[in-house]
């Protein structure tokens, strides 16, 4: 089974910086028809998570574009250009690249200072 | 607009049983796999078991596997969870959730309906 790690566990950030979560997998993600089945959700406090980015970079619908992924192989990044305040919240990376079977990080929680 | 609506959760006793269900709306349900993704209090998330659009295939994580069966209604637009020898580890806020388009992810989760399993 493909393994999730994120870090760090938190992150403390001023209003207005720019904020970065690391996720690495133990196995390469890209799938047999060449696509990385990598996702970023995020979880407000008291909801349901919610999709941000799929495929390594792509932007879900309705989601800012200070909201930006990166990454190949085993590692990416989620990175928010600056934070704001209804950003704090649990960040998690997921591969569906095994799919029907998810596998997710470990979560990172962003927090203001 | 996606709306997927879940409720069963209750409080249950070590080794009984529950049956969660799920009500979508908003888009061809029969047209796209389904999962089910737990999240115990305070922890992360865990994918519980997965369908396909035509209920011909399932899935289990090894944690319920034997103990779990993942079930839909296309007809009613219902998805289901029957959850039966229930185990205190199984408490948790159970999601239910829609596969994006090829699989490439899971765009949209309901609110989850909590279930706890103690005496």
């Amino acid at each position: 089974d493909i393994v999730m790690t994120q870090t760090p566990l938190s992150s403390p950030v001023t209003l207005g910086q720019p904020a970065s979560i690391s996720c690495r997998s133990s196995q390469r993600l890209v799938h047999s028809d060449g696509n990385t089945y990598l996702s970023w959700l995020q979880q407000r406090p008291g909801q349901p998570p919610r999709l941000l980015i799929y495929k390594i970079s792509n932007r879900f619908s309705g989601v800012p574009d200070r909201f930006s992924g990166s990454g190949a192989g085993t590692d990416f990044t989620l990175k928010i250009s600056r934070v704001e305040a209804e950003d704090v919240g649990v960040y998690y990376c997921m591969q569906a690249t095994q799919f029907p079977q998810l596998t997710f990080g470990g979560g990172t929680k962003v927090e203001i200072k | 607009e996606v709306q997927l609506v879940e409720s069963g959760g209750g409080l249950v006793q070590p080794g009984g049983s529950l049956r969660l269900s799920c009500s979508a709306s908003g888009f061809t349900f029969s047209s796209y796999s389904m999962h089910w993704v737990r999240q115990a209090p305070g922890k992360g998330l865990e994918y519980v078991s997965a369908i396909s659009g035509n209920g011909g295939s399932t899935y289990y994580a090894d944690s319920v596997k034997g103990r779990f069966t993942i079930s839909r209604d296309n007809s009613k637009n219902t998805l289901y969870l029957q959850m039966s020898s229930l185990r205190a580890e199984d408490t948790a806020v159970y999601y239910c959730v829609k596969v994006s388009v090829a699989g490439s992810s899971v765009d949209y989760w309901g609110q989850g309906t909590l279930v706890t399993v103690s005496s």
